[in-house]
């Protein structure tokens, strides 16, 4: 079964700084996967994906994520931080062999100090 | 382009009563998802609709049932509510065959059960 680990529940980081998520996976196959934000009282919204090609990939608000297969990781960056990018990430894992269900972690709390 | 959008927005219900809520898909996409998203958990898979019917089923029991109507729109019903199932309830919407990867998100639906 695939499975997702964020081992970072809660992370502070201050305006202007770098930022990384972690994530690790777990899943036989090439994985599928996924980093989605969410902000207060909102739904999900995609930041980028990974299916297969360059393992560096680049989303959107200026974040980027590696995939590194050896060590079964995802993890998220960002050079430097806005106040806006405060919110809950959440990494996700999905395969064509499971026909498309996305499997989430649970997810890291980002605050953002001025 | 109307992006996902569900209905209601919050839900307040008393246990062992029945609810129904409503998604409809981002233009263009013909497969909708739903998750739902306990306090401070990630968003778990309850089942997703294709062309009408289930394709796929998370670990949630038959007291959660849905449908998908040939506009491609979904509901999501839930019988019988137990405290447990206070949680958001997220829809997603996505293309069928490899698309169903890049899933877009409502805001969800907030259900509370007392």
């Amino acid at each position: 079964a695939q499975s997702v680990t964020q081992p970072d529940i809660h992370i502070t980081v201050s305006e202007g700084a770098s930022l990384e998520l972690r994530c690790n996976y777990s899943y036989g196959a090439t994985p599928y996967l996924f980093w989605y934000v969410q902000s207060p009282g909102q739904g999900l919204q995609l930041l980028l994906k990974y299916f297969s090609g360059d393992t560096l990939v680049q989303g959107i608000k200026g974040f980027e994520a590696e995939f590194k297969r050896s060590q079964s990781s995802f993890n998220l960056r960002k050079p430097s931080v806005h106040w806006s990018d405060a919110a809950e990430y959440f990494c996700a894992v999905g395969a064509r062999s499971n026909d498309y269900k996305l499997s989430f972690g649970a997810g890291t709390t980002v605050t953002v100090r001025a | 382009d109307a992006g996902v959008t569900q209905s209601p927005t919050h839900l307040i219900k008393t246990r062992g009563q029945q609810v129904t809520l409503r998604c409809s898909p981002k233009s263009g996409h013909d497969t909708v998802s739903w998750y739902q998203q306990a306090l401070g958990q990630g968003p778990q898979f309850i089942f997703q609709y294709y062309e009408e019917e289930e394709r796929q089923r998370g670990n949630f029991p038959d007291r959660f049932s849905g449908h998908q109507f040939p506009n491609y729109s979904s509901e999501l019903n839930v019988n019988a509510l137990l405290l447990g199932d206070s949680a958001l309830y997220l829809c997603a919407s996505s293309l069928a065959g490899g698309g169903r990867f890049e899933q877009y998100f409502g805001p969800g639906t907030r259900l509370t059960v007392t």
